[in-house]
This record gives structure tokens, C-alpha cells and sequence, in this order.
């Protein structure tokens, strides 16, 4: 691996469901993020994590939870999806000395 | 509170030059970031400003005035490839971005 990755690329999703999406780094930054993107809005903050082992919320957490169980993994999960979370999902990861951050390629989820 | 604004949308034609704006409201700051995003694409750095002034980074430049909360992306020289959603974000106290919704640049030949 060589960055971040996410899995799946693309999901669709009927309402009601549960879904992890998966989001992997190999760059041993410790701060990670969760962002959805929705047309014509900036990016918005879902959920970070400074460090394993410690999460905080962001801008729009309710519906989400998350983990961070080591440095790499960092899952995102809607435990019961609706329409309204339908979005792309990008997950990021920043590095400490020059603070910038570095995304995964996203998914693409539809709830229906 | 907090609050980044850019244009939605611009176009410029190849070989020219274009100036994207973004005013910043942050709680904190910690710098101003600008990515580029193409279609379909996840974003991707191009310039950070903590100091007031001009990074010129080849092609691309960008600009920070901290007393005005203000900064622009100057792309010189553009390319078809330059079509893309440039995106500005504050960085708060907290070390966290916010993101304005991004201007889509548009280049015509």
C-alpha cells in the first residue's frame, strides 16, 4: 500500500442497513479524519481521531460512529443508513510536520 | 463562526491567467490550504500559507493576508489539465480544515 486506501469504491445501500466503510493508511500518521462531500457544499467533517485510540466528532456526526484501534485502520460506520446519507466518503489522514492531509479515493454510497 | 467563501464558478482560457479568491472566517487559525480536485477525483495539496504574502510553487502561486482574511490561487500559464474544483480551507486551533465548497475552473481553447 502506498498512501490511503477505502473500500468499497462504490456501494448501493438499502435503508435500514448497517455499512463499514474501510479506510487504511501506511504512513503512521497518527490524526484522521472522515469527510462526506454533498454538490455545492465544502467538505464536511464527520469524525477525526487525533491519535489511536481516541475519536472526536465533527461537524455532522449523528448517524456515524467510528474507531481507531491502531494507527492504520480507521472505520467509519452508519448503523441504520437512510436517503439522506447518500454522499461520497472521503477519508484523510494528515501529516504532522507540514499538516498537510492526504486522502483515500473515496466511496461513493447511494441509500435507497 | 466559521465560514469559508470562494466563487462557484470561473472560466479562463488556455495560455491565460486566473485569480481564485477565498475569505476565511476561523475560530483560531493555523494556516490556509488550497487543493485541487478533479471530477470523479479525491483532492489533492497545492499550496499552504501561515505567513502573510506569496508562495510561488512553478505554474501556481498562492497568497495570504492574515489582517484581511484573504487569500487567492494564481495560476499562470493554464492547460486543459487545470480544469478542475480548486478547493480553499482554513485551518482552525484545533488543527482541523474547513473547506469552502470549492470554485470549478473551466478552461475554453
Amino acid at each position: 500500500i502506498a498512501g490511503i486506501t477505502q473500500a468499497p469504491t462504490s456501494q448501493i445501500l438499502a435503508a435500514g442497513r448497517r455499512m463499514t466503510l474501510r479506510c487504511t493508511q501506511d504512513m503512521r500518521h497518527n490524526a484522521m479524519y472522515w469527510y462526506r462531500q454533498d454538490l455545492g457544499l465544502g467538505l464536511r467533517l464527520i469524525h477525526y481521531s487525533n491519535t489511536a485510540g481516541t475519536t472526536g466528532k465533527g461537524e455532522v456526526p449523528d448517524g456515524y460512529s467510528v474507531s481507531r484501534a491502531n494507527t492504520d485502520d480507521f472505520p467509519l460506520t452508519l448503523a441504520s443508513a437512510v436517503p439522506s446519507q447518500t454522499s461520497v466518503y472521503f477519508c484523510a489522514s494528515r501529516e504532522r510536520d507540514s499538516d498537510e492531509q492526504f486522502f483515500g479515493p473515496g466511496t461513493r454510497l447511494t441509500v435507497l | 463562526g466559521q465560514n469559508i467563501d470562494q466563487p462557484t464558478e470561473m472560466t479562463a482560457t488556455e495560455g491565460a491567467i486566473v485569480q481564485i479568491n477565498c475569505t476565511y472566517q476561523t475560530s483560531g487559525f493555523n494556516g490556509l490550504f488550497w487543493y485541487q480536485q478533479h471530477a470523479g477525483e479525491a483532492p489533492t495539496f497545492l499550496s499552504y500559507n501561515v505567513l502573510d504574502g506569496l508562495e510561488e510553487k512553478g505554474r501556481f502561486s498562492s497568497f495570504l493576508s492574515r489582517s484581511k482574511g484573504y487569500s487567492y490561487l494564481l495560476l499562470k500559464e493554464l492547460q486543459m489539465k487545470d480544469s478542475a474544483s480548486y478547493l480553499c480551507a482554513g485551518m482552525d486551533s484545533n488543527y482541523q480544515l474547513i473547506w469552502g465548497a470549492g470554485t470549478k475552473l473551466i478552461i475554453k481553447p
